[in-house]
């Protein structure tokens, strides 16, 4: 089965500019999610999604960062304006549903902010 | 939330055994997950312990002790593939709520 996917892999602004993140879960997947991994961390959550409902955002900086999962499948998480602290991973995941399910990740956004 | 500790680094040579030890302080509890993730590429599925004791998967094992918020990964024989980072990870407590905190990674180095 294919698995999570994201688009660009790779993405370098300059700050202040807008950038945007596309994720496509594994099918059937109903739980999503998007974390953030800076160099030499873990990853942190920044949004989660049970369909098409964020049901846990509260780690997401809601002033320059939104997300969208339309339709319950692909989802979009944006940055407007993008600040140098900005740089980082921007990792896709998804599992079966909410619990204690094992989590698939994508392959992740690298995003650098000169 | 969860605080979650694991050492920053270790080395182990080939063919030998290394065990990378993570410690919890949870107010709750919905089990442990291990995660590997090589330089560069996306954290992937090792164990998830809910149970104390060992769990075997070949050359890895996963032990938990619920009562010393302890766990640590074993893993055996190791190869030059195995040099990654080993991620611990802990469900935030509360009913229905499965959020992730992982620690900081343990990155292991396997030397000839």
């Amino acid at each position: 089965e294919a698995g999570v996917v994201q688009s660009p892999r790779y993405k370098i602004i300059e700050k202040k500019q807008p950038v945007a993140f596309w994720c496509n879960p594994i099918s059937g997947h109903n739980t999503l999610y998007w974390y953030l991994q800076n160099l030499g961390q873990g990853p942190e959550l920044l949004i989660r999604y049970e369909n098409e409902e964020a049901v846990d955002d509260s780690q997401l900086p809601k002033d320059r960062f939104s997300a969208e999962r339309l339709k319950g499948v692909d989802s979009t998480l944006k940055i407007q304006p993008a600040e140098l602290g900005d740089s980082a991973v921007y990792l896709c995941a998804s599992s079966l549903d909410a619990g204690p399910y094992e989590q698939y990740f994508g392959p992740g956004t690298r995003l650098t902010v000169t | 939330g969860q605080n979650i500790d694991q050492p920053t680094e270790m080395t182990a040579t080939e063919g030998a055994i290394v065990q990378i030890n993570c410690t919890y302080q949870t107010s709750g509890f919905n089990g442990l997950f291990w995660y590997q993730q090589h330089a560069g590429e996306a954290p992937t599925f090792l164990s998830y312990n809910v149970l104390d004791g060992l769990e075997e998967k070949g050359r890895f094992s996963s032990f938990l002790s619920r009562s010393k918020g302890y766990s640590y990964l074993l893993l055996k024989e190791l190869q030059m593939k195995d040099s990654a980072s080993y991620l611990c990870a802990a469900p935030n407590s509360g009913a229905g709520s499965y959020q992730l905190t992982f620690g900081k990674g343990t990155k292991l180095s396997v030397i000839p």
